[in-house]
């Protein structure tokens, strides 16, 4: 089993909708969580860390599922510029041999 | 602020040629990284370091060399490309981590994007 998978979509979404992405990983002692948006042929850029009490960020939440092994990301009211591949990361605590997934692709559509 | 630089941007190599790819970042960040991302491959990790003289192989090390002779700098070296090495390379940079976190998150560099012929 993979360390980090995700759907890779791409999931076509209408302005305004709301859309949700999962990521599961396989390490239960993985301890930091993250969220990244790349644009294409740009580099990651680190869209919000992952709590375990869940977090949001304007438009965005994050929710951390220990039990269930996974996070997740909902983007509301989406955006044309919110089109990009969102990319998950988990690892456990002082392991910085990061693990990034092969990321979930969002085309939001007029 | 900087963030993580790498150069070149472009590369074009002949097979067999060698090469340094430079990464510094001026941050102060103990851990930096290498990645690769081919299409449909989502990123690939090379080799990382978690502080001065400190490093360690990722998924993918044949064919690569790193060394860590400073916090700032993380040169990665192809040895004798191949065309399986055309890629786009990302050094990427983070803080440590505490109370429980592995880090904060890393800052990537724009990229290079290298051609072996």
């Amino acid at each position: 089993r993979k360390e980090v998978e995700q759907d890779p979509g791409p999931f076509n979404v209408p302005e305004g909708a709301t859309v949700a992405f999962n990521c599961t990983y396989s390490n239960s002692a993985s301890q930091s969580f993250f969220w990244y948006r790349q644009d294409c042929r740009k580099e990651p850029k680190l869209l919000m860390s992952v709590y375990s009490s869940g977090n949001e960020d304007g438009r965005f939440t994050a929710q951390l599922n220990r039990a269930s092994q996974y996070i997740s990301l909902l983007i509301r009211d989406s955006k044309l510029s919110d089109s990009a591949t969102y990319l998950c990361v988990v690892n456990p605590w002082g392991y910085q041999k990061v693990t990034f997934g092969t990321g979930t692709k969002l085309q939001v559509i007029p | 602020n900087a963030g993580v630089t790498q150069t070149p941007k472009f590369q074009v190599l002949k097979t067999g040629q060698s090469m340094t790819l430079q990464c510094a970042q001026d941050m102060n960040h103990e851990y930096m990284s290498w990645y690769r991302q081919d299409p449909g491959m989502g990123l690939r990790l090379i080799h990382y370091s978690v502080g001065a003289g400190i490093t360690d192989q990722g998924e993918v090390p044949n064919g690569y060399n790193v060394s860590r002779s400073t916090t700032e700098d993380f040169p990665l070296r192809l040895l004798s490309a191949a065309p399986s090495q055309t890629s786009v390379y990302f050094c990427a940079s983070s803080s440590a981590g505490t109370g429980g976190r592995a880090n904060y998150g890393y800052t990537f560099g724009s990229g290079t994007r290298l051609t072996v012929v």
